[in-house]
């Protein structure tokens, strides 16, 4: 059964801690995204990677950091330096960085407390 | 300016009523224009894609480009309350590498 898997699907966490989000994707796919969705403002590119040991920020990097160390696995983590880390975090991938479809993930829901 | 403009709503329509979804966009390099439908707490799913302008008809579903316009639409037809989701437009120009996505439009079918 193939598809985008994501963990946890909610998660909490105190001011100052890193965390790592998970996503795996089974779909032979070469690139992974990561976006994150806020109430009124859509989907925003926080990194992305087109091939395994390769990623770029997207359009709202700063903190949080990234590894592609293998082509199934694209983890996220939120850094202490991101201000306002509580979000929906959606994990996308696709055949390649310039198809049109993208396949999502479940999300995971970021509470900081 | 955001490159995509979607008003996030919420709309709330009857079931069996024409829902008309929109997106205006300020980047006249997009070619590829996609919607996508967001159940609540799920990820969003491609629902249909055109290219350049034109219609493009899927069962209940018409997608519309208007490149002088700059201005795309979503309609359904006959809508039902499982239609009721969040809708998303993508644009994607061609030689980029990623999709410049819409704010969403929240949607209640009422029955």
């Amino acid at each position: 059964d193939g598809g985008i898997t994501q963990s946890p699907k909610y998660l909490f966490r105190k001011e100052g801690q890193n965390v790592t989000l998970s996503c795996e994707q089974n779909l032979n796919h070469d690139a992974m995204y990561w976006y994150r969705q806020d109430p009124g403002q859509g989907l925003r590119l926080i990194y992305y990677s087109q091939i395994v040991n390769d990623f770029q920020k997207g359009d709202i990097a700063e903190g949080y950091s990234v590894s592609r160390e293998k082509k199934e696995s694209f983890p996220l983590t939120v850094t202490s330096a991101q201000k306002n880390p509580t979000a929906f975090y959606l994990c996308a991938s696709s055949m390649a960085s310039g198809s049109l479809e993208q396949f999502f993930g479940p999300g995971t829901r970021l509470t900081v407390l | 300016q955001k490159e995509v403009e979607q008003d996030p709503g919420p709309l709330s329509v009857p079931e069996g009523a024409i829902v008309s979804l929109n997106c205006t966009y300020s980047n006249s390099a997009f070619q590829y224009f996609m919607w996508y439908r967001q159940y609540s707490r799920k990820g969003p799913e491609l629902l249909m894609y055109t290219y350049s302008s034109g219609n493009k008809e899927d069962g209940r579903f018409t997608a519309q480009v208007d490149k002088s316009s700059k201005y795309i639409s979503l309609f359904i037809r006959d809508s039902q309350p499982s239609d009721s989701a969040t809708y998303l437009c993508a644009m994607f120009a061609q030689g980029a590498q990623k999709l410049v996505f819409g704010q969403g439009t929240r949607l209640t079918i009422n029955p």
